[in-house]
């Protein structure tokens, strides 16, 4: 099956700055999706991104499917940003596959 | 319109006992996707299922772990004679039909606790 290879696996930050996290996956991917989550351990969606760039505020995502990697862009970083931020894929079927994540900590 | 819903949100249980994990999907979804977390790790899928049938159980674990998803009331995930690895978070997800393989909305999880 696909694999899906996250980095960095741990970040931090000071509040305001950018910052850029990466998804590599071993196989073409159609339907990547980043989530968020939280220090409770809720998850939100936050892109379905198969190709292209879309924009949500302070995050936007870029799919880069012919090379095989997704990025997600925060900035101006909030400490309510911290949490673990997943990208995902199931084009195999339903069968969903994860990334490890990204551990994000923003500083007040 | 009442997010994805599961109960209990904490699980104690010692080694042997059985455990009933319950996922209430959102409203009009009728796809359910079980995941398990260990600490410090990322979701691995365990099943899908639809309103009585089970897609793909390629995650789930043969012995032990069951899943349903009947016509009437929620989906449940059950895990017989407990061990303590099997101490982890579970999450329930749910998406409409038209968008099954785009959006998946996650409950807040089952924490269950193997003593």
């Amino acid at each position: 099956g696909i694999q899906v290879e996250q980095s960095p696996p741990d970040l931090i930050l000071q509040e305001g700055a950018n910052s850029t996290l990466r998804c590599n996956f071993s196989d073409s991917v159609n339907n990547l999706q980043w989530f968020h989550q939280n220090p409770w351990g809720q998850l939100i969606n936050l892109f379905y991104i198969p190709s292209g760039t879309k924009q949500n505020g302070r995050l936007s995502a870029t799919t880069v499917a012919t090379e095989r990697y997704s990025l997600l862009y925060i900035s101006s970083s909030q400490t309510t940003d911290s949490g673990v931020y997943f990208c995902a894929d199931n084009t195999g079927g339903f069968k969903t596959i994860f990334g490890a994540g990204t551990r994000l900590f923003v500083k007040a | 319109n009442a997010g994805v819903m599961q109960n209990p949100r904490h699980l104690v249980r010692r080694r042997g006992q059985e455990a009933r994990l319950r996922c209430s999907p959102m409203k009009g979804h009728s796809h359910v996707y079980w995941y398990r977390q260990l600490p410090e790790e990322g979701l691995k899928f365990m099943v899908y299922l639809q309103k009585e049938n089970i897609i793909d159980e390629s995650g789930m674990p043969k012995e032990r772990f069951s899943a349903e998803f009947p016509k009437e009331g929620p989906s449940i995930l059950r895990i017989q004679q407990v061990v303590r690895g099997d101490s982890a978070a579970y999450f329930c997800a749910s998406s409409p039909p038209r968008l099954a393989s785009e959006t998946q909305y996650f409950g807040p999880g089952t924490r269950l606790l193997v003593l």
